[in-house]
């Protein structure tokens, strides 16, 4: 199974502030389309979970553009620029590349 | 807009069976894979199982491979998880997605527990 990485555990912003998240994959992200299957949530407290960006560094419908992803075939960073509240929650790093689909542990951003 | 409704969670004893319904409104159900997705009280996100667009193929991780089955009704828009021999390791809340994350439901909590 591909294992995904990510760091760190946790961090803390103070609002109007930048972020950026790692994500490390053991395996290379990258299919036999040219696609990196490399995706970001965010799941808010007591929320579900949203999609935030798409192969590696297309922003989902309705995301602002804040959030930006970027990478390479096994490693990931997302960053979210000028912190807001409504970013606060756990963000997961997760891939599609091959059966079974596995997630990372989160990071949770919390504001300072 | 992306709707996704599940239904059918609830405390189950060990071993006995449980069926989670998704209905899905606001776009072509049938031209989307569909997943379930758990994630156990205070823990990560865990894949279950994927099915296609025709229903044709199933995926599953390997932990609940023979006891849980996907399947989806295109006709009435609702994708169904079929949970048998449940264990305590199979508590958790369950979220019906579409494709790879695109959409989310509001999540069921399943409890096993005797």
């Amino acid at each position: 199974d591909i294992v995904l990485t990510q760091a760190p555990l946790s961090v803390s912003v103070t609002p109007g502030e930048s972020a950026s998240i790692s994500c490390r994959s053991s395996k290379s992200l990258l299919s036999s389309k040219g696609i990196t299957s490399l995706y970001w949530y965010l799941q808010r407290p007591g929320k579900s979970p949203q999609l935030l960006i798409y192969q590696m560094s297309n922003l989902a419908s309705g995301v602002p553009d804040r959030f930006s992803s970027s990478g390479s075939e096994t490693d990931f960073t997302l960053k979210i620029s000028k912190v807001e509240t409504e970013d606060v929650g756990v963000y997961y790093c997760g891939h599609r590349l091959e059966y079974p689909w596995t997630f990372g542990g989160g990071t949770k951003l919390e504001l300072k | 807009e992306v709707q996704l409704v599940e239904s059918g969670g609830g405390l189950v004893q060990p071993g006995r069976s449980m069926k989670l319904s998704c209905a899905a409104s606001g776009f072509t159900f049938s031209s989307f894979p569909m997943a379930w997705v758990r994630q156990a009280p205070t823990k990560g996100l865990e894949w279950v199982a994927t099915i296609s667009t025709s229903g044709g193929s199933t995926y599953y991780r390997d932990s609940v491979k023979g006891r849980f089955t996907i399947s989806r009704d295109n006709a009435k828009s609702t994708l169904y998880l079929q949970m048998n021999s449940l264990r305590s390791e199979d508590t958790a809340t369950y979220y019906c997605t579409r494709d790879a994350g695109s959409g989310w439901g509001q999540g069921v909590m399943v409890t096993v527990s005797s």
